[in-house]
């Protein structure tokens, strides 16, 4: 089993869905990152969090320490948000590695 | 949030040939650099971490000798893939870190071994 499982895998949704991508990790943790790739290319960090909720345009990162999970949401969602979108978890320790999700395919229809 | 720069975005080159690549954090100090491998449709694979001014720490399984690593201020880490063969061709990515243990991700670098 993964340390970091997300999901759905894939997620095709239409033009201005609410989009919600759901990470759950096993481990206790420092930080939380959500992470953005489009095909072909490089990565972009998204958020960075260790406790509540996040909010950057029309998307929102949640997390809950306790439960620990979080929740990445996409509002009014746009084809150009068709991306992978990763989870990774920071646990600590003395060089602070990150942990990768497998990754969520989105894809946004017009 | 914070600019981390790769250079060269793409490269191609012969097998045997040695390629570096440079990640540079644009605007803040960073304490800790990453190196990471990308797979076609994979998550990322990290290689090593490296601090300023120490060597390297490689993950077990990435052939030291084959990936050299330099970190020799806090805003340039390089990478030389060293007599590279086709199965060195991937997408290699950085990532800077600064005191607060947040990560920036560079935009990658598409090498091609011929």
């Amino acid at each position: 089993k993964n340390e970091v499982e997300q999901s759905p895998q894939n997620l095709t949704a239409q033009e201005g869905e609410f989009i919600t991508i759901n990470c759950s990790y096993s481990v206790g943790i420092s930080a939380l990152h959500w992470l953005q790739q489009h095909p072909g290319g490089g990565i972009v960090s998204l958020f960075m969090l260790s406790s509540g909720k996040k909010k950057h345009g029309r998307l929102i990162a949640t997390i809950n320490i306790q439960e620990k999970h979080s929740s990445l949401h996409i509002t009014a969602s746009h084809p150009r948000d068709s991306a992978v979108y990763i989870c990774a978890v920071n646990s600590g320790g003395s060089n602070y590695k990150l942990t990768f999700g497998k990754g969520t395919l989105l894809t946004v229809n017009p | 949030g914070a600019v981390v720069s790769q250079h060269p975005s793409r490269v191609i080159c012969k097998s045997g040939t040695s390629v570096k690549i440079e990640c540079r954090s644009l605007d803040f100090q960073a304490t800790t650099m990453f190196w990471y491998r990308q797979f076609p449709k994979k998550s990322l694979m990290l290689m090593a971490t490296s601090n300023e001014g120490s060597k390297a720490t490689y993950e077990q399984g990435v052939e030291k000798d084959k990936f050299l690593i330099n970190h020799a201020s806090l805003t340039l880490s390089t990478l030389t893939v060293t007599s590279a063969h086709p199965e060195d061709s991937s997408f290699y990515i950085c990532s800077a870190s600064g005191l607060a243990h947040e990560q920036y991700f560079g935009p990658g670098t598409r090498l091609t071994v011929t």
